[in-house]
C-alpha cells in the first residue's frame, strides 16, 4: 500500500538557519512526489514537485527538494529560513499513470521559526 | 478572484444535525475532491468527482453525501453529525485528474459539539 512518512511532527529553527524536512515514501514504483505548504487558516499550496529528470528540484519561496530513489526519500530543504516560513508542510505521492488516483499525503511537519 | 472557494469557513453545530459545505471553482477544472484533515493534521481523500460523476469514495460513512450539480461545484452534505466528524474539510480541483495541478480551497473547520 502507498504511504508517506514524515518522521518529524514539529521542528523549530532559528530565523536564518538552514532547514531540512524529511519525507519517506512506500510505493510500488517511483511515484510523482510533491511538497505542499499550509499556512494557518489557509489551504495547501504547492511548493514543488518531482516527476522525472534532475533529482534536485527547485520550488517557490526558495525551497528545494532532492529525490533519492535508493532511500525512497524526498526531503525538503531551504538554506535560510524566514519567519514567514512558519507553517505546516506536507509531503505527498501519486502514481505516474494517468487517471484519477488521488494523492496520498503524509501527516505533516509543523515548522516554527524563532528569532 | 479566489480559484477554489469554500463556504462556510467555520461551522459549529451540535451532534445529530445535518449540515452542508459548499465548494466552487472558477478554474475550468473537471475534477473536484473533498479531503478531510483530522486533528492530527492527517489529510485524507474522501471523494473525487470527474465531470459530475463520482469516481472515488474512500470508505466514507454514507452520512456523507457529495453532490455535484455541475463541473464547477462539489458540495458536501453531512447527515446526523457525530463528534468524530470534527475536522477541517478541504475542497480541491484539478484538470483531468492531473495531480500536479491540484488547487485547494482554504478549508472549512467543522466543530461538532
Amino acid at each position: 500500500a502507498q504511504s508517506v512518512t514524515q518522521p518529524d511532527i514539529h521542528i523549530t529553527v532559528s530565523e536564518g538557519a538552514s532547514l531540512e524536512l524529511r519525507c519517506n515514501y512506500s510505493y510500488g514504483a517511483t511515484p510523482y512526489l510533491f511538497w505542499y505548504v499550509q499556512s494557518p487558516g489557509q489551504g495547501l499550496q504547492l511548493l514543488l514537485k518531482y516527476f522525472s529528470g534532475d533529482t534536485l528540484v527547485q520550488g517557490i519561496k526558495g525551497f528545494e527538494a532532492e529525490f533519492k530513489r535508493s532511500q525512497s526519500s524526498f526531503n525538503l530543504r531551504k538554506p535560510s529560513v524566514h519567519w514567514s516560513d512558519a507553517a505546516e508542510y506536507f509531503c505527498a505521492v501519486g502514481p505516474r499513470n494517468s487517471g484519477n488516483t488521488p494523492l496520498v499525503f503524509g501527516k505533516g511537519t509543523r515548522l516554527s521559526v524563532i528569532a | 478572484d479566489t480559484a477554489v472557494s469554500q463556504t462556510p469557513k467555520y461551522l459549529v453545530t451540535q451532534m445529530g444535525n445535518d449540515k452542508s459545505i459548499k465548494c466552487e471553482q472558477n478554474l475550468g477544472h473537471d475534477t473536484m475532491y473533498w479531503y478531510k484533515q483530522d486533528s492530527k493534521k492527517f489529510l485524507k481523500i474522501m471523494f473525487s468527482y470527474n465531470n459530475k460523476e463520482l469516481i472515488i469514495n474512500e470508505t466514507v460513512p454514507n452520512r456523507f453525501s457529495p453532490k455535484s450539480p455541475d463541473k464547477a461545484h462539489l458540495n458536501l452534505h453531512i447527515n446526523s453529525l457525530e463528534l468524530g466528524d470534527s475536522a477541517v474539510y478541504f475542497c480541491a480541483s484539478s484538470l483531468s485528474g492531473r495531480r500536479e495541478k491540484l488547487f485547494f480551497g482554504s478549508g472549512t473547520q467543522l466543530s461538532v459539539l
